[in-house]
């Protein structure tokens, strides 16, 4: 199984800042990752796939690259409405995986 | 507009069995690619197991935790996607999601429904 490790686990700015959460692959995922945002008591949202492809209605403030087997997701001015969980995702190969989150706190 | 509803969640014992419903609305599920997500109680997220609808010959795939265990199908007349859960664990407890794809996977997501595994 390919192994998706996220850093920080958890992560506190201030509004207007940018923001990097990166997720590192086991092995090579190709731009199988895709990202999401989860608030409390919601469905996960889709913000990023194709490890940089923005998701129609996303804010533009969000993008992805990637570097080998490092993800970025990248927030470069951080909303107040921002303030949730994110998760990456694997979706190359069977089973697909999940990072296991890092949790965005506005200070 | 695609809409996802599951249901059939609720409180079943150790070794019970439980049937979750996705109906589904704005798409034809017979010919979609269409997952189940699940989230323990206040952990990350799990892929459950994917369906794949027309031209893929309606095949699925497991994760291996429930491989044996659930059974994914489809209902054309509803328009729904199901998910059997036999011999059920206290770690299956979790809020499960069904998810699907218009442009890419698990764009879209249901509400959840939650699971709870006790005796």
């Amino acid at each position: 199984d390919i192994q998706l490790t996220q850093s920080p686990s958890s992560l506190s700015a201030f509004v207007g800042d940018r923001v990097t959460i990166t997720c590192r692959a086991s092995q090579g995922i190709a731009s199988g990752l895709a990202w999401f945002q989860q608030k409390p008591g919601k469905a996960p949202n889709l913000l990023i796939y194709a490890a940089s492809t923005l998701q129609s209605g996303v804010p533009s403030r969000f993008s992805g690259s990637s570097s080998g087997t490092e993800f970025t997701l990248t927030i470069s001015s951080l909303q107040p409405e921002d303030s949730a969980t994110y998760y990456c995702q694997q979706r190359n190969s069977y089973p697909i995986t999940f990072g296991q989150g890092t949790r965005l706190e506005i200070k | 507009e695609v809409q996802l509803v599951e249901s059939g969640g609720g409180l079943v014992q150790p070794g019970g069995s439980l049937r979750l419903s996705c109906a589904a609305s704005g798409f034809t599920v017979s010919d979609h690619y269409m997952d189940w997500v699940r989230q323990a109680p206040g952990k990350g997220l799990e892929w459950v197991g994917r369906f794949r609808g027309n031209p893929d010959s309606y095949t699925t795939e497991y994760a291996a935790s429930v491989k044996g265990r659930f059974i994914i199908s489809s209902d054309a007349s509803k328009n729904s996607l199901y998910l059997q859960m036999n011999n059920l664990k206290t770690e299956d407890t979790a809020v499960y999601y069904c998810a699907t794809r218009v442009v890419t996977d698990f764009e879209y997501w249901g509400q959840g429904t939650l699971v709870t595994v006790s005796s």
